[in-house]
């Protein structure tokens, strides 16, 4: 069974530019959330992909935007990169949107210069 | 709404001494409680979770937890440290029936010496 993977492992960025992160689900599972996790701080709520629906948000501007696509892969996307993104986003994978369960990627690495 | 706060931001122990990490929560319905370990350079672990029934959950590694309602706390235990053990570790919550949205704390980093 193929855990959560996710891609690229580290990024490096300009202020202003845009970003795509990219995340595998695990082998059965229909949903995906997406943290992101700042320096020193506990992983934040960004938003979570249920059958290729946002299934809920957490205090995250527009420009933070996802898609789920019918592997149940997703994609976080960030526009207008601000210093304060950087972080590192890490993405959780559950069978279904009422799972306990959350298995979490090694996560990518931003860093906005 | 929910929150968790982790006492202690540094926790030092020495190997085979007792591992308490603290961890108190607010929730306005009934809370789902979880402990999550993390090692440098890598995602977040499961290493237990509270969900309904007994209030003392035993999870990996030897770890366990208590739900105490009366006290809003969760705390963390492990009988004895090991070296291994030394990771960060984030205590979580998420209300019921909305599982995989989770509200961490900001962590507690173990610190284990010889």
């Amino acid at each position: 069974e193929t855990g959560v993977t996710q891609s690229p492992t580290h990024l490096i960025k300009t202020r202003g530019q845009q970003v795509t992160l990219r995340c595998s689900s695990q082998s059965g599972h229909n949903t995906v959330s997406w943290y992101q996790q700042a320096l020193g701080q506990g992983p934040q709520f960004i938003f979570q992909y249920y059958r290729e629906e946002e299934n809920g948000r957490g205090n995250f501007p527009p420009r933070f935007s996802g898609l789920q696509f019918p592997n149940y892969s997703s994609e976080l996307n960030v526009n207008a990169l601000e210093l304060d993104d950087s972080a590192l986003y890490l993405c959780a994978s559950s069978r279904t949107s009422a799972s306990y369960e959350q298995y979490f990627g090694p996560g990518t690495r931003l860093t906005v210069t | 709404a929910q929150s968790v706060t982790q006492l202690g931001s540094h926790v030092s122990v020495s190997e085979g001494a007792l591992v308490l990490l603290r961890c108190n929560y607010s929730s306005s319905v009934p809370p789902y409680l979880f402990w999550y370990v993390q090692y440098p350079n890598q995602g977040l672990q499961l290493l237990l979770k509270y969900t309904t029934g007994a209030t003392l959950v035993k999870g990996i590694n030897g770890f366990e937890a208590e739900f105490k309602k009366s006290e809003t706390s969760f705390h963390l235990t492990k009988p004895s440290a090991h070296m291994s053990d030394a990771a960060e570790y984030f205590c979580a919550v998420t209300p019921t029936g909305t599982a995989s949205k989770l509200t961490f704390g900001t962590g507690t980093r173990l610190q284990v010496t010889l």
